[in-house]
């Protein structure tokens, strides 16, 4: 497609479920990116792949958070034991290169009841 | 480390007013980028406009331009004419020149009245 495509949408879980975010890229783009939005709060950032790189994890807020990159390309964000304060909207971003603006997906909405 | 600073949660204007937005951060660093962002109810973050911080020049990008102060920190956005689908969140960002990741402002909700 021509933008970053996340899926799903909206999704909703119970406390202590695991759960699978999804970010594909714009294709080329080498950069990966993954931020938390929680309700009125600007994005704070969990984690950035670049490449063949070892991904800079500096922003993941705990051991229960993971992503990993196949193949240079889609993502996945998981969340182990999901808590209440994981609820938030997860946006990706890609760009072609470091030094070029990051371009965003509409981002996943997580409701951990 | 460094942090981005939006004074304004809310502000309003009326359609073919103009709008500047403020922004603050903090940094000890001299080569770094600033931005602005877009994010409309559809979520998505749209980049507005980018400035490289060895740049004097204050950057635009149409009905969009910047005040860029380097020396005092600050880097707001003025919106002239505004138009109803201006009306969204607005986040300022930084970016180092050594790193990757975007830090963000909390927002300012911007409200078009016709």
């Amino acid at each position: 497609g021509a933008g970053v495509s996340q899926s799903p949408s909206n999704k909703v879980t119970e406390k202590g479920k695991d759960v699978e975010l999804r970010c594909d890229p714009i294709s080329g783009h080498t950069a990966l990116y993954w931020y938390r939005q929680s309700l009125g709060q600007g994005l704070e950032f969990l984690i950035y792949f670049q490449g063949n790189s070892a991904p800079d994890k500096s922003g993941l807020p705990s051991d229960r958070f993971s992503a990993e990159r196949t193949g240079g390309s889609v993502s996945t964000l998981t969340i182990q034991r999901t808590q209440q304060e994981d609820s938030a909207v997860y946006l990706c971003a890609s760009s072609a290169r470091d030094d070029q603006p990051q371009h965003f997906g509409d981002g996943t909405r997580l409701s951990i009841l | 480390a460094q942090t981005v600073t939006q004074s304004q949660p809310e502000m309003s204007v009326q359609e073919a007013e103009t709008v500047t937005l403020s922004c603050t951060y903090d940094t000890s660093e001299s080569d770094y980028y600033l931005f602005w962002y877009k994010q409309p109810p559809s979520r998505q973050m749209i980049l507005v406009i980018r400035q490289e911080a060895y740049k004097q020049q204050n950057a635009t990008e149409n009905r969009f331009s910047v005040n860029f102060q380097k020396a005092a920190k600050s880097f707001s956005l003025k919106i002239s004419d505004s138009q109803l689908g201006d009306a969204a969140m607005y986040f300022c960002a930084y970016r180092s020149y050594y790193t990757d990741k975007l830090i963000f402002g909390t927002g300012t909700r911007l409200q078009v009245f016709p």
